[in-house]
């Protein structure tokens, strides 16, 4: 099935610092999802994205839908201690279809 | 508050024995998935529901039944027949079809 390419696999950052990370596809997407799961728990839905070009904000973190809707982005500004954990990317091609997931990004923050 | 319960959180069963998965939501939402889970791969989904009395197979569906008698109850068993069962599974739940999926906390089963 479809698949999608998650980068980077993990990410060793200070306390402050800015971090992105993106998700690509082969397909074109109609909808981007972004979650954030913490250790042994459920993920939880931080930004989603129906259009090319949307650029959507929640408090520091900002998700981008790529305008050739084949990829998507997430920031996190000024990251803090509670930042860590792993985010997940997830993406449905069409209206109907099954969402994707991403393999996850693995974050790290150091105080 | 809304949400959606799975339990137990840690379960852990014999080889051989069939094990059922709990998962509730209060959320009046028509959808519900089950997603397994490894270290260090993504959600894997093995069955979906969008009605009650409806269910279809994701991708990893054998060694897995499903049942959907009630809009809040997405029961998911375990059987013998699944070959390496350990896995942390995450039941979710949306609106409709193409809406945001919201997770569970997860139930850890382990098979030894």
């Amino acid at each position: 099935g479809q698949q999608l390419n998650q980068s980077p696999q993990s990410m060793f950052i200070q306390e402050g610092e800015d971090v992105s990370m993106n998700c690509t596809s082969s397909s074109i997407f109609n909808t981007w999802l972004w979650y954030k799961q913490d250790p042994g728990e459920g993920p939880v839905l931080l930004i989603a994205l129906y259009k090319a070009g949307e650029l959507t904000s929640n408090g520091r973190l900002t998700a981008q839908f790529g305008i050739t809707r084949k990829d998507s982005f997430l920031n996190i500004s000024a990251s803090i201690p509670s930042d860590v954990g792993i985010y997940f990317c997830a993406g449905r091609e069409t209206s109907g279809s099954r969402l994707t997931f991403g393999e996850g990004t693995q974050l790290t923050v150091n105080p | 508050d809304g949400g959606i319960t799975q339990s137990p959180k840690y379960l852990f069963r014999k080889e051989g024995q069939n094990v059922t998965l709990s998962c509730e939501q209060n959320l009046n939402h028509d959808a519900m998935y089950w997603y397994r889970q490894d270290p260090g791969q993504g959600l894997r989904l093995i069955y979906y529901s969008q009605i009650v009395n409806d269910f279809q197979k994701g991708d990893i569906a054998e060694g897995y039944s499903v049942s959907r008698e009630k809009k809040e109850s997405f029961p998911l068993t375990v059987t013998s027949a699944q070959k390496n069962p350990t896995a942390f599974y995450l039941c979710a739940s949306s609106m409709a079809r193409d809406y945001e999926q919201y997770f569970g906390p997860g139930t850890r089963l382990t098979v030894t």
